[in-house]
């Protein structure tokens, strides 16, 4: 069966460095979302990607996140200068033809920022 | 702004019993409501997803039912197995993708 894929599983770095966490949806889907998740608290979302743009961001997506799809297959978030308030779990997901079909999540990585 | 709320935020039952997760959200105006399982450190499996023209959806023992106009959705879960256990997250698309609730702890016990 068809799985969202995310690399790396875990990411450690240093506070003020540049993360790029990656993302593989399933091959046939249109939309692509990045949500995170702190300790303890809830999914939230960030950013929704559609059509080689980004269709929604939340408050939380701020100039220090960006995201791309620099091929066919890849969708990354990338985190410019990283603080410790960035350690959360990053989950991507992505949707099929419609954006309110099913969303199917990847294993998520775990970014620990020290 | 939407909010989420899951009833009880922990659940221990011994198995075998049928049991209901409550979720509520404040706005109705959602597309569609969805249910995910998430273990321990793990990612969110998709279980249901209901579309707000819908009142159920079942699959295997799982059935989910949607009250659009009063903001509630219950996912009730029969003859409940260790392998259940699990969080389980509710989630809503209205004006913003997918705001989740902090889900519900379940523990079946053997």
């Amino acid at each position: 069966e068809p799985e969202v894929t995310q690399t790396p599983s875990h990411q450690v770095t240093q506070m003020g460095q540049e993360v790029i966490l990656r993302c593989v949806p399933i091959s046939n889907h249109l939309y692509f979302y990045w949500y995170r998740q702190i300790l303890g608290q809830k999914v939230e979302f960030l950013v929704s990607f559609y059509n080689n743009e980004i269709s929604e961001k939340s408050e939380i997506f701020d100039d220090q996140f960006s995201v791309e799809r620099p091929d066919g297959s890849n969708f990354t978030l990338k985190i410019r200068s990283t603080k410790l308030e960035d350690s959360a779990m990053y989950f991507c997901a992505s949707s099929g033809t419609t954006s309110t079909d099913t969303q199917y999540f990847g294993p998520g990585t775990r970014l620990t920022v020290l | 702004k939407q909010e989420v709320t899951q009833i009880p935020a922990a659940l221990s039952v011994p198995e075998g019993e049928n049991l209901v997760l409550n979720c509520s959200f404040t706005d109705s105006a959602i597309y569609n409501l969805q249910w995910f399982r998430q273990d321990p450190g793990k990612g969110l499996t998709s279980l249901l997803l209901i579309q707000s023209s819908q009142r159920e959806q079942t699959s295997g023992r799982l059935n989910a039912s949607l009250d659009k106009s009063s903001g509630r959705s219950t996912l009730y879960i029969a003859a409940s197995q260790p392998g259940d256990s699990a969080t389980y997250l509710c989630a809503v698309w209205g004006n913003t993708p997918l705001v989740f609730g902090k889900g519900t702890r379940l523990s079946v016990i053997a």
